[in-house]
């Protein structure tokens, strides 16, 4: 399995900080990496696919970067929504696999 | 713009089957790039990809499973289910349905709201 080491798990930050979440697979994916925001009792939210390709509807703040084993996700200035838990995922090769998830918190 | 909706007991004894329904509106369930999937998030850790169907009833399954699982697809009702046999603790979780789309791997865009799995007896 490809295994997706995701960083930091957690991060306290303030509204309009600069936030970087990492995540780095097991073995080359090329550009197969997305990336999820998850709230509680909420739909799950697809942000960014193809590592850097965003989403209809998503905002501008939110980017993706890298290819190959390490990629990053970027959310520009903080916004009050922004605070909920971020997820990647590869979509190179079965079984699926996801990180462990950084949870983004207010200050 | 496509929904999500999943249904089901919230609570399952050990050793017994998990079932659960997706009803997928306002889309068709019957799109032959679609990747119509199970994926849960166990409490306090990660989400893990369980499974997926195409409309014409191909299944692909995640081994950590251990052949438990097993995903079903009735077109005529737009809804798909997942079956989980021989639950454990193990198996509480929040399972999500999902849509998948080639990307070209599959790219989750559409999500339930998820629904809480208990196992305990």
């Amino acid at each position: 399995d490809i295994q997706m080491t995701q960083s930091p798990s957690s991060l306290s930050a303030s509204v309009g900080d600069r936030a970087t979440i990492t995540c780095r697979a097991s073995q080359s994916i090329s550009n197969y990496l997305n990336w999820y925001q998850l709230k509680p009792g909420k739909a799950p939210k697809l942000l960014i696919s193809a590592a850097s390709s965003l989403q209809s509807g998503v905002p501008s703040r939110f980017s993706g970067s890298g290819s190959g084993t390490d990629f990053t996700l970027t959310i520009s200035s903080l916004q009050p929504e922004d605070f909920a838990t971020y997820y990647c995922q590869q979509s190179y090769g079965t079984p699926y696999t996801f990180g462990r998830g950084t949870k983004l918190e207010i200050k | 713009q496509v929904h999500l909706q999943e249904s089901g007991p919230g609570l399952v004894k050990p050793s017994q089957t998990l079932s659960l329904t997706c009803t997928v509106s306002s889309g068709s369930i019957t799109r032959g790039d679609y990747y119509w999937t199970w994926i849960r998030l166990h409490p306090g850790q990660g989400l893990e990809w369980i499974g997926y169907i195409f409309y014409s009833g191909t299944t692909y399954y995640n081994p950590s499973l251990k052949s438990r699982g097993s995903i079903l697809i009735d077109t005529s009702k737009s809804q798909f289910f997942l079956r989980l046999t021989s639950v454990t603790a193990a198996d509480t979780a929040v399972y999500y349905c999902a849509r998948g789309v080639a990307t070209p791997g599959p790219t989750f865009d559409s999500w339930g709201q998820g629904t809480l799995v208990t196992v305990s007896s």
